[in-house]
């Protein structure tokens, strides 16, 4: 089955204590991409990578870090987690080519709480 | 660079109702455009999408939208509402030369009634 799956689906923490989730696809895509869903604000976008070792800034990337060392994997790296990323976070996969439209596949979803 | 505006943060509805979900998007390039579904407690799924062609796309749920053009929208319509729609939607698009990245609206809830 096509899917994209993130882990843990739930996690507490304490502020500062360095925490990672991990995503993972099999569709073999290129494109992956980190968001934050906040009430009111929608889906934001921190981090994207078109391809192996290749990752970019999205639209709020400070607090994070990603890396992109296999095809399939897009793990979300918090060095020193505050209470302001308390969020619900995606992980998302799609082609790069113009004729597969960029429609990406979400995964399950992570819910942060730091405290 | 892109940005989408979906103008109704809630839109409460009774079952059998017809409902209108809008969405507002400006772009200097050409776009793909997408609507998003998010039932609760999950992830993200694709409702439907306009590539090229008829400016009329539907779902498999009975879900339509068309693109406007001159208008930049994207509207999302259903004649009649079933409970089973409620959920929040998301409108996004995503330029044809920027392999991928898409630019999300800030979401609508839509709310069916019995």
């Amino acid at each position: 089955e096509a899917q994209v799956t993130q882990n843990p689906r739930y996690l507490i923490t304490v502020t500062g204590k360095k925490l990672t989730v991990t995503c993972s696809q099999n569709m073999n895509h290129e494109y992956m991409s980190w968001y934050r869903q906040d009430p009111g604000l929608g889906l934001r976008q921190i981090y994207y990578s078109m391809n192996v070792e290749v990752t970019d800034k999205g639209d709020v990337p400070e607090g994070y870090k990603v890396s992109r060392k296999e095809k399939r994997n897009f793990p979300l790296i918090l060095e020193s987690p505050s209470p302001n990323q308390t969020s619900l976070y995606f992980c998302a996969s799609s082609f790069t080519r113009q004729e597969a439209s960029y429609e990406q596949y979400f995964g399950p979803g992570t819910r942060l709480t730091v405290t | 660079a892109q940005s989408v505006t979906q103008l109704d943060s809630q839109v409460p509805v009774f079952e059998e109702a017809p409902v209108e979900l809008r969405c507002n998007y400006s772009s200097s390039v050409s776009v793909y455009l997408f609507w998003y579904v998010q039932y609760p407690n999950q992830g993200l799924q694709l409702l439907l999408k306009y590539l090229s062609g008829s400016t009329l796309v539907k779902s498999i749920n009975g879900f339509e939208a068309e693109f406007n053009k001159s208008q930049t929208s994207f509207h999302l319509r259903k004649p009649s509402v079933h409970i089973s729609d409620t959920a929040e939607y998301f409108c996004a698009v995503s330029a044809y030369n920027q392999g991928g990245k898409l630019i999300f609206g800030q979401g609508t809830e839509l709310s069916v009634k019995p």
